[in-house]
């Protein structure tokens, strides 16, 4: 059983709906908690970041993390077809990236 | 600002053959990384750099080797290349070990 479960998706959602998206995890030493964003075709680029339990909002973005019960989210407001990509999140035991652990991903596909 | 490169873009090999997957980063960061990234699988370490003289092994690390061959640049070469080693290569690297990851945009290798 892999560490990090996500939901593959697709997810496809009117434009100016929230999109939420989650990610279960069985290891409970996890600490540090990411979402990324990946376009078709690119890299992953670091959307969120957050530190134990709790809600971190960044423009759009909220990111909330429920270690009691081992999930986590990202929502994001007022959706834009921009936002079609797919959601990865990540998570790590220790500060140090060498131990981070990846979702396979959620596909968001926001329609105009 | 180019960031991560990664050279080729697009590699198909027969099994046996061996290549080298190029990367570098202009943004003068310590560590760097090696991805695969596969259907339903998420991204997984392969190998990584903390800093410029040293490499640990990460996740899935048989079949790989790599080279800091100097601050900017991190190779990871296949010996003899598998069927099972299809996949898109990410390089990443971290101004440190606990900084957020900046990938490139993927080495797509098929092996037939």
């Amino acid at each position: 059983q892999k560490e990090v479960e996500q939901d593959p998706g697709p997810l496809s959602v009117p434009e100016g709906a929230i999109v939420s998206l989650n990610c279960t995890y069985s290891n409970s030493a996890f600490q540090y908690f990411m979402w990324y964003r990946q376009y078709s075709r690119k890299g992953p680029e670091l959307l969120m970041y957050t530190y134990s339990s709790g809600n971190k909002e960044d423009g759009r973005f909220t990111a909330q993390v429920d270690k009691s019960s081992k999930y986590i989210s990202l929502f994001i407001r007022d959706s834009q077809p921009s936002d079609s990509a797919t959601y990865l999140c990540a998570m790590s035991p220790t500060d140090s990236w060498g131990k981070l652990q990846f979702g396979a991903g959620t596909q968001v596909v926001v329609t105009p | 600002n180019a960031g991560v490169t990664q050279t080729p873009k697009f590699q198909v090999l027969k099994t046996g053959q061996s290549m080298t997957l190029q990367c570098a980063q202009d943004m003068n960061h310590n560590s760097m990384y090696w991805y695969r990234q596969d259907p339903g699988m998420g991204l997984r370490l392969i190998y990584y750099s903390a800093s410029e003289g040293t490499t640990d092994k990460g996740e899935v690390p048989n079949g790989y080797n790599v080279s800091r061959l100097n601050k900017r640049e991190f190779s990871l070469r296949l010996e003899s290349a598998a069927p099972s080693q299809t996949s898109v290569y990410f390089c990443a690297s971290s101004e440190s070990k606990n900084s957020p990851l900046h990938f490139g945009n993927g080495t797509r290798l098929t092996v037939t």
